[in-house]
């Protein structure tokens, strides 16, 4: 069975631009959580959508966007890009609210 | 002020060592998991635990939840160079949340030397 799978791993942006990250599930998995890692905040939460909608969303400014497709894969988006942005994006899968699967991130530097 | 508090946050220690790493709280979880991150990868669920005073083992992994679910703890017997890692505790939130809404500590980075 496939792992979640991340796309981009690797992005580099400017400030000021957008950038859009995609995230596909373990088949099956019908959640799809997001999460930003970085050094001095560690793992905190951004958004988690179950069958196409918006189910709990974390304390990020509302340049932080998601959503989900019909085939429960997900894309968030940061726009107006700051370089506090810079961090590894993180997205997890989970079925029937059993614990999450993480891919392997998307590291976004933003210069 | 973190949620979820761990300590240590940085541990080095030989090969063949034992060592227990925390997390503590000063709110009750429905539940609290347990990850090891690796450089590049994302976290692996190692265990969750549910019921206040559980005891789960994983190998050389010893794993406890307080008895009033506010702190948990992992111990670590006779460390190998494998065990390096960053090891992140986790709680769905709020109380009785979904899964997919975890509010992490800032996690013990955990390094064995051979």
């Amino acid at each position: 069975k496939a792992g979640v799978t991340q796309t981009p791993r690797y992005l580099i942006k400017t400030r000021g631009q957008q950038v859009t990250l995609s995230c596909s599930p373990i088949s099956g998995h019908r959640s799809v959580s997001w999460y930003q890692q970085t050094p001095g905040q560690g793992l905190q939460f951004l958004f988690e959508y179950f069958s196409e909608t918006q189910r709990n969303k974390g304390n990020f400014p509302g340049r932080f966007s998601g959503r989900q497709f019909s085939n429960s894969r997900s894309e968030m988006n940061v726009s107006t890009l700051e370089l506090g942005d810079s961090a590894l994006y993180l997205c997890a899968s989970s079925s029937n609210n059993s614990p999450l699967h993480f891919g392997n991130g998307t590291r976004l530097t933003v210069t | 002020t973190q949620l979820l508090e761990q300590s240590p946050q940085f541990l080095s220690i030989q090969e063949g060592e034992n060592l227990t790493v925390y997390c503590n709280s000063s709110s009750v979880f429905s539940s609290l998991q347990w990850y090891r991150q690796e450089p590049g990868e994302g976290p692996v669920l190692l265990v969750t635990v549910v019921t206040g005073g559980e005891v789960k083992k994983l190998k050389r992994l010893t794993f406890q939840f307080g008895d009033a679910r506010k702190d948990s703890s992992l111990h670590i017997t006779a460390a190998q160079p494998g065990d390096t890692g960053l090891y992140l505790c986790a709680g769905p939130w709020p109380y009785g949340g979904s899964q997919g809404n975890l509010i992490f500590g800032k996690g013990t980075k955990l390094s064995v030397k051979p």
